[in-house]
């Protein structure tokens, strides 16, 4: 079965500091990723996708996230984060025969201003 | 204004009480879906519909059922409501035959408690 795991649980970093999250996936044929996000009290909300293509795909917010086929793995960047992106972030696959999303377990996110 | 309207967005209900969330999208999405979100398991899919009259078990559909008359609307029902369902419940739409390909777009979540 598909199955999504993202690294990082909690994470705290201050204003201006680089974030990765890690992502990584078991599925062997093709996957269609995502990433979206929780901002405290609001639903979730798409930051980016990869579907085919250029595998550093950008998103809103100054996101970024890098497919790496070989490792099986998505991880999100952003080079300089601000106290406005304290969320949860999830990493997805879609999966085709049910059209549902497989999430990871999501990673909460802190910046301290 | 495109928008998945859930009601409740909060509810404490005793064990065993029949209760219904509602969920209502109005941008014509064939698919629609419904997640429950629990700490450290991220979220799972409970049931969903690719159009009307049409729904099915997603992984965790025991204690709940659905009903899609209509395209618009998709309610999850609770017949009898256990702690175990206490969690955060977020219903979905997506045009086509599912999220697979396309933006999911979530509604503002149901904080359920039963107790």
């Amino acid at each position: 079965a598909q199955s999504v795991s993202q690294h990082n649980h909690h994470v705290i970093l201050s204003e201006a500091a680089s974030l990765e999250l890690g992502c990584n996936y078991s599925y062997g044929g093709t996957v269609n990723l995502f990433w979206y996000v929780q901002y405290p009290g609001q639903h979730l909300q798409l930051l980016l996708k990869y579907f085919s293509g250029d595998p550093l795909v950008k998103g809103i917010k100054g996101f970024e996230a890098e497919f790496i086929k070989s490792k099986f793995s998505f991880n999100l960047r952003k080079p300089s984060v601000q106290w406005s992106d304290t969320a949860e972030y999830f990493c997805a696959v879609g999966s085709g025969n049910t059209g549902k999303l497989i999430f990871g377990q999501g990673t909460t996110l802190q910046v301290k201003p | 204004e495109a928008q998945v309207t859930q009601n409740p967005r909060y509810l404490i209900t005793v064990t065993g009480k029949k209760l219904t969330v509602t969920c209502s999208q109005n941008m014509n999405h064939e698919y629609m879906s419904w997640y429950r979100q629990d700490p450290g398991l991220g979220l799972r899919q409970i049931y969903y519909s690719m159009n009307v009259e049409v729904t099915d078990k997603g992984d965790v559909p025991e204690g709940y059922k659905v009903s899609r008359k209509e395209k618009r609307n998709f309610p999850l029902i609770l017949e009898s409501p256990s702690p175990n369902q206490t969690s955060l419940y977020f219903c979905a739409s997506s045009p086509g035959t599912g999220f697979m390909n396309t933006e999911a777009f979530f509604g503002q979540g149901t904080r359920l408690t039963v107790v």
